[in-house]
């Protein structure tokens, strides 16, 4: 299994631009997670999914941040305009139902001038 | 609610020499306790947990966690440490009925040869 796949890894852009950033999990697993991490806050967790439905997303920071999950292989992360605030490396993970552990991709390392 | 706290931004111990990296939790209930490892550029790795049982808990790379209820902790360790187990090492607590993880800051573990 290639674990749990991200991208890009990483990303640059101007203040105002949309970014999408991408995410695949492991085959099979039911649960999947958006973590930010920033050296003041840590890791964030920003919303989850369960079997591609939205079930928590009280740690999306605000309006501009929005994520989808249209079927069980691929979930989006999208930050409409960007700010260079949201500088971070932001992390997809995944689990299967019943097992406590997740797995996390790599991160996308997004830098907003 | 649940919450984790890890007192110490870095530990600094020589190879060879036991280490101990403190964690402590506060949740409604009984808690699941995980240790994940970060190293550079990478995402989280899961190390181990407790979920129930002996409080001793083994897991990867010869790290051990013993939970201890009426402290309200879960220190790791292991007894002789490593230069590659130099990473950033995260606590993180599950309360009974919540389905997502709260991370502590993480701690740096420093091992000089």
């Amino acid at each position: 299994d290639a674990g749990v796949i991200q991208s890009p890894r990483h990303e640059v852009t101007e203040m105002g631009q949309e970014v999408t950033l991408r995410c695949k999990p492991i085959s099979g697993h039911d649960y999947l997670f958006w973590y930010r991490q920033t050296m003041m806050r840590g890791l964030e967790l920003l919303i989850y999914f369960n079997n591609n439905v939205p079930i928590d997303d009280s740690g999306m920071p605000e309006d501009r941040f929005s994520a989808k999950m249209p079927n069980a292989s691929f979930s989006t992360l999208k930050i409409q305009p960007s700010e260079p605030r949201d500088s971070a490396v932001y992390f997809c993970a995944s689990r299967l139902a019943g097992v406590e552990e997740q797995y996390f991709g790599p991160g996308t390392r997004l830098t907003v001038t | 609610a649940q919450s984790v706290a890890q007192p110490e931004d870095q530990v600094n111990v020589a190879e060879g020499n036991p280490l101990t990296v403190k964690c402590t939790y506060s949740v409604s209930g009984n808690p699941y306790l995980f240790w994940y490892v970060q190293y550079p550029n990478r995402g989280l790795q899961f190390l181990l947990k407790y979920i129930t049982g002996d409080n001793l808990v083994k897991g990867s790379y010869g790290f051990e966690a013993e939970f201890n209820k009426s402290q309200t902790s879960f220190h790791l360790k292991k007894p002789s440490a490593l230069v590659s187990d130099s990473a950033l090492y995260f606590c993180a607590v599950r309360a009974s009925g919540y389905s997502t993880l709260t991370f502590g800051k993480g701690t740096m573990l420093l091992v000089s040869p």
